[in-house]
């Protein structure tokens, strides 16, 4: 079936670097992706999204990429700061559908 | 601000109880959802509502019912609770301009 998926289920980097977490997609007729942040302990959180008729989306610190001709999808994360630590989610929904997930990646920030 | 309140963040409940976890949103959203999440096999959606007495099935269905007797209110049961169903369970509502999904900050179940 169809499934979106992550390439990395984790991923450590220094403070003050920029990170990057993959995501891939195989539903072509996916038209709106979203990014989670979880937390330990709480809800997924919406970041950012993004719809098929755009490339690239940019919000404060986030960038998020969709490459429809490869069907991926990366969220950028500019500075990462400790607080960005958290387990990621890409997400893409079909009209009218549910939101179907990706596994998540972990996403370790040292000082 | 959206707010999705699922009321019990924790429970404990025997095998053979059944369960209801509660879900309300505050943004008159028309779509909610219930999701399971467990290590290693993410979010798995159990069930969908896109209006009130509506309903539709997700992925993992068995084992659990719901109920929207309200728009707001969307009600996740388990008829008879298992070890099986020990988990965390995240409510969900999808509306707006840009048709997001807002999650609530999950219920964790344990069943003994």
């Amino acid at each position: 079936g169809e499934s979106v998926g992550l390439h990395l289920p984790t991923l450590s980097v220094q403070e003050g670097d920029n990170s990057i977490i993959n995501c891939a997609y195989s539903n072509s007729a996916s038209d709106y992706f979203i990014w989670y942040k979880q937390e330990s302990g709480k809800g997924p959180q919406f970041i950012i999204d993004i719809r098929s008729n755009m490339d690239k989306r940019q919000g404060q610190r986030v960038t998020v990429l969709l490459n429809k001709t490869v069907k991926h999808l990366s969220l950028q994360i500019a500075a990462t700061q400790p607080g960005d630590s958290a387990v990621y989610f890409c997400a893409e929904n079909q009209a009218g559908t549910a939101l179907i997930f990706g596994k998540g990646t972990t996403l370790s920030v040292s000082s | 601000d959206v707010k999705v309140t699922q009321s019990s963040r924790y429970l404990v409940k025997r095998t053979g109880e059944k369960v209801f976890l509660e879900c309300v949103q505050d943004m008159d959203h028309e779509n909610m959802f219930w999701y399971r999440q467990d290590p290693g096999l993410g979010l798995r959606l159990i069930y969908f509502s896109y209006d009130v007495k509506m309903k539709e099935k997700g992925d993992i269905p068995e084992g659990y019912s719901v109920s929207r007797e309200k728009k707001e209110r969307f009600s996740l049961i388990l008829e008879s609770a298992s070890t099986s169903q020990t988990s965390m369970y995240l409510c969900a509502t999808k509306g707006g301009a840009g048709n997001t999904i807002y999650f609530g900050e999950g219920s964790w179940l344990t069943v003994v």
